[in-house]
């Protein structure tokens, strides 16, 4: 029963260095999503995808980039990584969007980044 | 433009006394609201969600939250707190047809539970 997969845990980079956030999610849902968690400032959305080969922006997606080849995997990455980037990230999935009227998000339990 | 406000950004209650988590919204159409609930080091879960049917929602390990239109809230209550409810709440609002993502987070209550 693993639902949302997020590797890896924990990360500790030097500022320029690059990196790879893999999400996985086991459940076929066609929505998956890259969240950041900072003190005070709740979830903001990085970027998110409708489904397999697409992604779009959301709230705060400069410096990173994402990838959605399979309908399982979404992975964030970070081409060049900044202080500013040092966060808790978050992978969620959803089965469907727009009208869903579930409108359930499913989370991994967070990938923690220190840049330094 | 929507948003949602939690109105304390912590909370602290005894053991086996009533919760209060305070969110208010901002929306131009019929909105869906939903609270989640995130244990340390864990991800969010979801607690429960008004999607335009009860005002008064039911969700799990007890908690409950009414949609009251007139007052754009939609607050989070429980009877009587336990130990193992102290975690961040997070209530969330999203627009009905709002295309992909229409989800907007408030800023969290951090729940303190005292013995």
């Amino acid at each position: 029963n693993a639902g949302v997969t997020q590797t890896p845990k924990f990360r500790v980079l030097k500022t320029g260095q690059s990196m790879t956030l893999l999400c996985a999610q086991d459940m076929n849902h066609e929505y998956m999503y890259w969240y950041r968690q900072d003190p005070g400032m709740g979830l903001r959305l990085i970027h998110y995808s409708v489904g397999e080969g697409t992604t779009a922006k959301g709230e705060v997606p400069d410096g990173y980039n994402v990838s959605r080849l399979k309908k399982q995997n979404f992975l964030l990455g970070l081409e060049s990584a900044a202080p500013s980037q040092t966060s808790v990230y978050f992978c969620a999935s959803k089965r469907t969007g727009g009208v869903d009227v579930t409108g359930e998000l499913f989370f991994g339990e967070g990938s923690r980044l220190t840049v330094l | 433009a929507q948003s949602v406000t939690q109105l304390d950004s912590h909370v602290s209650v005894s053991e086996g006394t009533p919760v209060l988590l305070r969110c208010n919204y901002s929306s131009s159409y019929s909105p869906s609201l939903f609270w989640y609930v995130q244990h340390p080091n864990k991800g969010l879960q979801l607690l429960l969600k008004y999607t335009s049917a009860a005002t008064l929602v039911k969700g799990i390990n007890g908690f409950e939250a009414e949609f009251k239109k007139s007052e754009t809230s939609f607050h989070l209550t429980k009877p009587s707190a336990h130990m193992n409810d102290a975690a961040e709440y997070f209530c969330v609002v999203r627009l009905t047809g709002g295309g992909a993502d229409g989800l907007t987070f408030g800023k969290g209550t951090h729940l303190i539970i005292q013995p």
